[in-house]
Parts: C-alpha cells; sequence; structure tokens
C-alpha cells in the first residue's frame, strides 16, 4: 500500500527566503506526482505535476524534482512571499491503485513579511 | 486543464437531515472523484463516479450514507446522507484530465449543528 510522508508538517520563514519542502513515496511503481497549494477551507490548486519518466518541472518561482528510484519529491519555492503562505499537499498516482491519488498529510508555510 | 464549478461552497446544516453538493466540469471527463477532508487533516478518498453505472466506493464508504450520481460526463453530485457532528468536512470534487492531471472544485465546508 502507498504510503506518502511530507516533512516539515508545518514551516515558518521570513519573506525572500528560499525553502524547500520534502515529500516521500514507498512505492516507487507511479503515474506521477502532483504538487498542490491548498488555502483554509478551499480547494486545491494544482501547482506542478511532474510525470514518472521526468526529474523536475518549474513553474515560475517554483520547482519541482523527482526521483523516483528512492521514492522522493521536493518542492523548492525561491524568494518566498506572504502569498505563499498556504498547505503544500504532494499526490502521487500509483501503478497498483488506478487512477487513485495518495495524498500526503501537508506541510503549512506561513511567510511573515 | 478542467475548471470544476462545486456549489454550494459552504453550509450549516442540522443533524439527520441531507445535504446534496453538485460538481460541474467545463468539459467532458471519464474519471470523477469524491474526496472528504475532515479538520486538520489530509483527503481521503470516498468514492470514484462512474457515468452511466453505481459509483465505486473506497473501504470505510457505503452508498447509503454517500450515494453519488453521475448523470453525464460533465456532472455528479454527493449526498451526504443522515448527517451527524462527525460529517463536519470540507468534501472535494476531482477531474482526472487527459487521464493525467488531477484538478479539483473549490470545495464545499460543510458544519453539522
Amino acid at each position: 500500500k502507498q504510503e506518502v510522508t511530507q516533512i516539515p508538517a508545518a514551516l515558518s520563514v521570513p519573506e525572500g527566503e528560499n525553502l524547500v519542502l520534502n515529500c516521500s513515496f514507498t512505492d516507487s511503481a507511479i503515474y506521477n506526482l502532483q504538487w498542490f497549494r491548498q488555502d483554509p477551507g478551499k480547494g486545491l490548486t494544482s501547482l506542478l505535476l511532474i510525470q514518472s519518466s521526468q526529474r523536475e518541472q518549474t513553474s515560475g518561482r517554483l520547482n519541482a524534482s523527482l526521483d523516483k528510484s528512492s521514492g522522493r519529491s521536493t518542492l523548492y519555492i525561491a524568494a518566498s512571499q506572504p502569498g505563499d503562505s498556504a498547505t503544500y499537499l504532494c499526490a502521487v498516482r500509483g501503478k497498483t491503485s488506478g487512477s487513485r491519488l495518495t495524498f500526503g498529510e501537508g506541510t503549512q508555510l506561513t511567510v511573515n513579511p | 486543464s478542467a475548471v470544476i464549478s462545486q456549489k454550494p461552497s459552504r453550509d450549516i446544516c442540522q443533524r439527520g437531515t441531507s445535504l446534496t453538493i453538485q460538481c460541474q466540469v467545463d468539459s467532458q471527463v471519464t474519471m470523477m472523484f469524491w474526496y472528504r477532508q475532515q479538520p486538520g487533516q489530509s483527503l481521503t478518498l470516498i468514492a470514484t463516479a462512474n457515468q452511466g453505472s453505481e459509483a465505486t466506493y473506497e473501504s470505510g464508504f457505503v452508498i447509503d450514507k454517500f450515494p453519488i450520481s453521475r448523470p453525464n460526463l460533465t456532472f455528479s453530485t454527493l449526498t451526504v446522507s443522515n448527517m451527524s457532528p462527525e460529517d463536519s468536512s470540507i468534501y472535494l470534487c476531482s477531474v482526472l484530465w487527459s487521464n493525467t492531471e488531477a484538478f479539483f472544485g473549490q470545495g464545499t465546508r460543510l458544519t453539522v449543528v
């Protein structure tokens, strides 16, 4: 059974810092991995999708990497801003779970002005 | 990408009553899903909504409690029946776009009193 773990559970940084969020998964047989952002009480916004054959994806100040063999992904946020404050979730779509996504518990990020 | 409209965005309901949540997608999609997010927790898949047939429920979720309709490839409803305070959660619908990327609705924040 796929398990997804995110570290740290919470992170508080001053504005302007570069930061890294970590995601690990137990079964490397995946189709892809997605990073999402969730604002309090809201739905999920897709940030980046990395296919199993890819090593990284970039969108603006965000860069996500994938090391499938070691079961790890990182989300790098450059020059953080208060508007980046949210919960960040990673999810994997495993080959043994059909189209289901398995989610981590999330990292709650606070960027202080 | 897919744009998903989910309503209501929030509701406060009396215990013992039922609430139906609607999910409308701006294009036809094969895979639609319903998730629950209990306070302070990550997402748990309730069921996969299948067009033209009964939904496929995950372990711990039953049709009598969470009946789902999927009349066509752009629309689905989830009903939370005979509600209790333990049903207070955010409910989210999701689609799998091009069998690859997951998109989510804005969520329905349900409080049962």
